[in-house]
Protein backbone atom coordinates (compact mmCIF):
# COMPACT_ATOMS: atom_id res chain seq x y z
CA UNK A 1 0.00 0.00 0.00
CA UNK A 2 1.35 3.62 -1.06
CA UNK A 3 0.57 5.78 1.88
CA UNK A 4 1.31 9.96 0.70
CA UNK A 5 1.89 12.32 3.57
CA UNK A 6 1.19 16.39 2.83
CA UNK A 7 2.75 18.81 5.01
CA UNK A 8 2.30 21.15 6.17
CA UNK A 9 -1.48 20.68 7.32
CA UNK A 10 -2.50 23.99 7.57
CA UNK A 11 -0.22 26.97 6.02
CA UNK A 12 -1.33 30.31 7.02
CA UNK A 13 -0.59 32.92 4.34
CA UNK A 14 -1.92 36.80 2.80
CA UNK A 15 -2.90 37.12 -0.69
CA UNK A 16 0.22 38.10 -3.14
CA UNK A 17 2.79 35.33 -1.08
CA UNK A 18 4.21 32.36 -2.27
CA UNK A 19 2.66 28.92 -1.23
CA UNK A 20 4.89 25.81 -0.67
CA UNK A 21 2.83 22.67 -0.50
CA UNK A 22 4.85 18.89 0.05
CA UNK A 23 3.76 15.34 -0.63
CA UNK A 24 5.99 12.28 0.23
CA UNK A 25 4.88 8.89 -0.67
CA UNK A 26 5.86 5.73 1.20
CA UNK A 27 7.60 4.54 -2.22
CA UNK A 28 8.24 5.45 -5.46
CA UNK A 29 5.12 6.44 -7.50
CA UNK A 30 7.69 7.67 -10.62
CA UNK A 31 6.02 10.84 -11.75
CA UNK A 32 2.17 9.63 -11.63
CA UNK A 33 1.09 11.90 -9.07
CA UNK A 34 -1.78 14.68 -9.74
CA UNK A 35 -2.77 17.56 -7.26
CA UNK A 36 -6.49 19.09 -6.67
CA UNK A 37 -7.58 22.27 -5.10
CA UNK A 38 -11.33 21.54 -2.91
CA UNK A 39 -13.31 24.50 -1.78
CA UNK A 40 -16.11 23.93 0.97
CA UNK A 41 -19.40 22.16 -0.80
CA UNK A 42 -17.89 21.95 -4.23
CA UNK A 43 -15.96 18.88 -5.65
CA UNK A 44 -12.56 18.92 -6.02
CA UNK A 45 -10.79 20.69 -9.02
CA UNK A 46 -7.63 18.99 -10.51
CA UNK A 47 -4.87 21.43 -10.99
CA UNK A 48 -1.90 19.15 -11.94
CA UNK A 49 -1.43 16.05 -13.59
CA UNK A 50 2.14 13.66 -14.05
CA UNK A 51 3.52 15.72 -11.31
CA UNK A 52 3.80 19.07 -13.29
CA UNK A 53 2.13 19.20 -15.76
CA UNK A 54 -1.29 22.29 -15.93
CA UNK A 55 -4.68 20.83 -16.80
CA UNK A 56 -6.83 22.97 -18.58
CA UNK A 57 -7.69 26.26 -17.94
CA UNK A 58 -5.18 26.00 -14.67
CA UNK A 59 -3.94 29.53 -13.57
CA UNK A 60 -0.17 29.71 -14.71
CA UNK A 61 1.38 30.75 -10.82
CA UNK A 62 0.03 26.77 -10.07
CA UNK A 63 3.15 24.72 -10.70
CA UNK A 64 4.40 21.32 -9.82
CA UNK A 65 7.55 19.46 -9.33
CA UNK A 66 9.13 16.35 -8.08
CA UNK A 67 9.62 12.67 -9.07
CA UNK A 68 9.64 9.21 -7.52
CA UNK A 69 8.68 9.92 -3.56
CA UNK A 70 8.72 13.76 -3.32
CA UNK A 71 6.57 16.27 -5.14
CA UNK A 72 5.46 20.00 -4.17
CA UNK A 73 2.89 22.47 -5.32
CA UNK A 74 3.42 25.87 -5.43
CA UNK A 75 1.52 28.62 -5.63
CA UNK A 76 3.29 31.73 -6.93
CA UNK A 77 1.57 34.75 -5.91
CA UNK A 78 -1.81 33.66 -4.16
CA UNK A 79 -5.10 35.46 -5.25
CA UNK A 80 -8.12 35.17 -3.05
CA UNK A 81 -9.78 31.85 -4.50
CA UNK A 82 -7.02 30.07 -3.76
CA UNK A 83 -7.25 29.78 -0.12
CA UNK A 84 -8.82 26.48 -0.42
CA UNK A 85 -7.98 22.53 0.55
CA UNK A 86 -5.29 20.91 -1.75
CA UNK A 87 -4.90 17.32 -2.11
CA UNK A 88 -2.04 14.89 -4.03
CA UNK A 89 -2.77 11.48 -5.13
CA UNK A 90 -1.21 9.06 -6.62
CA UNK A 91 -1.97 6.76 -9.62
CA UNK A 92 -0.35 3.80 -10.26
CA UNK A 93 -0.64 2.96 -13.43
CA UNK A 94 0.41 -0.79 -13.19
CA UNK A 95 -1.49 -1.65 -10.21
CA UNK A 96 -4.35 0.35 -10.68
CA UNK A 97 -4.89 1.25 -7.02
CA UNK A 98 -5.14 4.85 -5.83
CA UNK A 99 -4.08 6.80 -2.99
CA UNK A 100 -5.10 10.38 -1.69
CA UNK A 101 -2.98 12.44 0.65
CA UNK A 102 -4.63 13.94 3.99
CA UNK A 103 -4.57 17.70 2.60
CA UNK A 104 -3.16 20.66 3.14
CA UNK A 105 -5.24 23.64 4.00
CA UNK A 106 -4.45 26.86 2.71
CA UNK A 107 -5.80 29.51 4.86
CA UNK A 108 -5.44 33.74 5.02
CA UNK A 109 -3.25 34.70 7.67
CA UNK B 1 -20.82 20.52 -22.19
CA UNK B 2 -18.81 17.90 -20.21
CA UNK B 3 -20.75 16.98 -17.52
CA UNK B 4 -21.02 13.63 -15.05
CA UNK B 5 -24.28 13.68 -12.63
CA UNK B 6 -24.53 11.63 -10.09
CA UNK B 7 -27.89 9.99 -8.70
CA UNK B 8 -28.88 7.32 -6.14
CA UNK B 9 -27.73 8.87 -2.73
CA UNK B 10 -30.05 9.11 0.60
CA UNK B 11 -30.12 7.20 4.07
CA UNK B 12 -30.40 3.45 4.70
CA UNK B 13 -29.98 1.32 7.28
CA UNK B 14 -26.53 -0.29 8.10
CA UNK B 15 -26.33 -3.86 6.62
CA UNK B 16 -28.66 -2.48 3.68
CA UNK B 17 -27.76 -1.63 0.14
CA UNK B 18 -27.75 1.51 -2.43
CA UNK B 19 -27.06 1.60 -6.01
CA UNK B 20 -25.68 4.68 -7.23
CA UNK B 21 -25.78 6.30 -10.75
CA UNK B 22 -23.26 8.47 -12.25
CA UNK B 23 -24.89 9.86 -15.59
CA UNK B 24 -22.33 11.34 -18.32
CA UNK B 25 -22.65 13.76 -21.18
CA UNK B 26 -20.75 15.81 -23.72
CA UNK B 27 -17.57 13.27 -24.23
CA UNK B 28 -17.17 9.74 -25.39
CA UNK B 29 -17.84 7.95 -22.31
CA UNK B 30 -16.75 4.60 -23.55
CA UNK B 31 -13.25 6.15 -24.05
CA UNK B 32 -12.44 6.82 -20.25
CA UNK B 33 -11.74 4.76 -17.38
CA UNK B 34 -13.76 6.05 -14.33
CA UNK B 35 -13.41 6.27 -10.73
CA UNK B 36 -15.47 6.74 -7.44
CA UNK B 37 -14.38 8.69 -4.70
CA UNK B 38 -15.79 9.43 -1.28
CA UNK B 39 -15.86 11.97 1.09
CA UNK B 40 -16.74 11.59 5.17
CA UNK B 41 -18.19 14.48 6.72
CA UNK B 42 -15.60 17.13 7.67
CA UNK B 43 -12.55 14.59 6.56
CA UNK B 44 -10.47 13.99 3.16
CA UNK B 45 -11.05 12.57 0.48
CA UNK B 46 -10.71 8.40 -0.06
CA UNK B 47 -10.29 6.86 -3.32
CA UNK B 48 -13.18 3.57 -3.54
CA UNK B 49 -12.68 2.41 -7.04
CA UNK B 50 -12.12 2.45 -10.41
CA UNK B 51 -13.64 0.65 -13.68
CA UNK B 52 -11.63 0.28 -16.57
CA UNK B 53 -12.91 1.94 -19.99
CA UNK B 54 -14.70 -1.29 -21.33
CA UNK B 55 -15.88 -2.92 -17.64
CA UNK B 56 -13.81 -5.62 -17.69
CA UNK B 57 -11.35 -4.64 -14.74
CA UNK B 58 -12.32 -2.77 -11.81
CA UNK B 59 -10.11 -2.24 -8.79
CA UNK B 60 -11.18 -1.42 -5.02
CA UNK B 61 -9.94 -0.17 -2.06
CA UNK B 62 -9.31 -2.41 0.66
CA UNK B 63 -12.26 -0.54 2.55
CA UNK B 64 -14.85 -1.65 0.24
CA UNK B 65 -13.16 -4.67 -1.58
CA UNK B 66 -15.93 -7.35 -1.34
CA UNK B 67 -18.95 -5.31 -0.95
CA UNK B 68 -19.20 -2.39 -3.33
CA UNK B 69 -18.74 -3.30 -6.85
CA UNK B 70 -18.61 -1.05 -9.47
CA UNK B 71 -19.62 -1.32 -13.28
CA UNK B 72 -20.69 0.69 -16.63
CA UNK B 73 -23.30 0.60 -19.30
CA UNK B 74 -21.46 2.42 -21.97
CA UNK B 75 -24.63 2.08 -24.19
CA UNK B 76 -26.10 4.78 -21.77
CA UNK B 77 -23.32 6.41 -20.77
CA UNK B 78 -23.65 5.25 -17.21
CA UNK B 79 -21.36 4.28 -14.10
CA UNK B 80 -23.09 2.69 -11.58
CA UNK B 81 -21.66 1.38 -7.36
CA UNK B 82 -23.62 -1.13 -6.45
CA UNK B 83 -23.15 -0.77 -2.53
CA UNK B 84 -23.97 -3.91 -0.34
CA UNK B 85 -23.43 -4.79 3.61
CA UNK B 86 -22.96 -1.07 4.40
CA UNK B 87 -21.77 0.49 7.49
CA UNK B 88 -21.90 3.76 9.26
CA UNK B 89 -17.96 4.41 8.38
CA UNK B 90 -19.51 4.33 4.54
CA UNK B 91 -20.92 7.61 5.67
CA UNK B 92 -19.74 10.42 2.55
CA UNK B 93 -20.31 12.36 -0.96
CA UNK B 94 -19.57 9.94 -3.27
CA UNK B 95 -18.29 11.76 -6.43
CA UNK B 96 -17.78 10.16 -9.84
CA UNK B 97 -14.68 11.10 -11.80
CA UNK B 98 -13.07 10.31 -15.04
CA UNK B 99 -9.53 9.57 -16.01
CA UNK B 100 -8.18 9.62 -19.72
CA UNK B 101 -6.04 6.31 -19.05
CA UNK B 102 -4.88 5.60 -22.54
CA UNK B 103 -0.70 6.10 -21.84
CA UNK B 104 0.32 3.60 -20.07
CA UNK B 105 3.11 5.91 -18.56
CA UNK B 106 1.57 9.02 -17.92
CA UNK B 107 -0.93 9.53 -15.10
CA UNK B 108 -3.45 12.10 -16.34
CA UNK B 109 -5.22 12.58 -13.32
CA UNK B 110 -9.27 12.88 -12.69
CA UNK B 111 -10.35 16.07 -14.60
CA UNK B 112 -14.17 15.90 -14.80
CA UNK B 113 -16.10 15.36 -11.29
CA UNK B 114 -19.83 15.21 -10.63
CA UNK B 115 -21.17 17.34 -8.42
CA UNK B 116 -21.31 14.49 -5.75
CA UNK B 117 -24.38 12.56 -3.77
CA UNK B 118 -24.95 11.70 -0.42
CA UNK B 119 -24.95 8.74 1.47
CA UNK B 120 -25.80 8.28 4.64
CA UNK B 121 -26.30 5.16 6.99
CA UNK B 122 -27.43 5.10 10.10
CA UNK B 123 -29.33 3.08 12.52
Amino acid sequence: EIVLTQSPATLSLSPGERATLSCRASQSVRNNLAWYQQKPGQAPRLLIYDASNRATGIPVRFSGSGSGTDFTLTISNLEPEDFAVYYCQQGSKWLRIFTFGPGTKVDIK
Amino acid sequence: QVQLVESGGGAVHPGRSLRLSCAASGFIFRTYAMHWVRQAPGKGLEWVAVISFDGTNTYYADSVKGRFTGSRDNSKNTLYLQMNSLRPEDTAVYYCAREDDASPDYYYGMDVWGQGTTVIVSS
